[in-house]
């Protein structure tokens, strides 16, 4: 089993949709919780990161955190054909291992 | 441009060849990551040095190997390739170590795309 476990998709939604993007993971260790975008042919940016529980908001793009679930959520409000995209969520220990756990992505398609 | 430069981006190669990939950070990052991504397995983790140290070993297969050069610049020897090591393969690097308290931030590379036929 995979410690992080993400849907591919493909997820297709219509201009304007609000859209919901999540993952699961098995390790409690993980205190750092990110989402990257990966455009066609291109390395992953950060989006945003948020540590251990909670919400954060950045514009259009909001990030949840229910640890006790062991479950993290992107959500994208009045999505953009420019937001089609690979997102992938990624995860850290506060210590010690140092490299970045990914999800395998999830593919998202918005429709103009 | 994220300022994470990778050649090359293409490569095509037959079974049991030897390819090198390399790398070269943003500037005053320490750290370079290496990343195989492939369709049925995400992004997996390879290897992290630091300031010219290995500080970190995942799912990287012994026919792989790396190293960061004095100029922080770093290199990914594939070897007895497989058809199996065909994927991008991205290198990222961030400022810190990483391996204290923090979000250690990666920033990626475009990737160098490997085929082995």
């Amino acid at each position: 089993q995979k410690e992080v476990e993400q849907d591919p998709g493909p997820l297709s939604v219509p201009e304007g949709a609000i859209v919901s993007l999540n993952c699961t993971y098995s390790n409690s260790a993980f205190q750092y919780f990110m989402w990257y975008r990966q455009y066609s042919r291109k390395g992953p940016e950060l989006l945003m990161y948020t540590y251990s529980s909670g919400n954060k908001e950045d514009g259009r793009f909001t990030a949840q955190v229910d640890k006790s679930s062991k479950y993290i959520s992107l959500f994208i409000r009045d999505s953009q054909p420019s937001d089609s995209a690979t997102y992938l969520c990624a995860m850290k220990r506060d210590t010690g291992r140092r490299a970045l756990t990914f999800g395998s992505g999830t593919r998202l398609q918005v429709q103009p | 441009d994220s300022g994470v430069t990778q050649t090359p981006k293409h490569l095509i190669t037959a079974t049991g060849q030897r390819v090198t990939l390399r790398c070269s950070p943003r500037s005053g990052d320490l750290s370079v990551y290496w990343y195989q991504q492939s369709l049925d397995q995400g992004l997996q983790f390879l290897i992290q040095y630091y300031n010219g140290e290995e500080r970190a070993k995942g799912n990287i297969l012994e026919r792989f190997s790396a190293q960061q050069f004095p100029d922080l610049h770093s290199e990914l020897n594939l070897s007895s390739l497989e058809l199996g090591d065909s994927a991008l393969y991205f290198c990222a690097s961030s400022v810190a170590e990483g391996g204290s308290s923090g979000a250690n931030v990666l920033t990626f590379g475009a990737g160098s795309r490997l085929t082995v036929l």
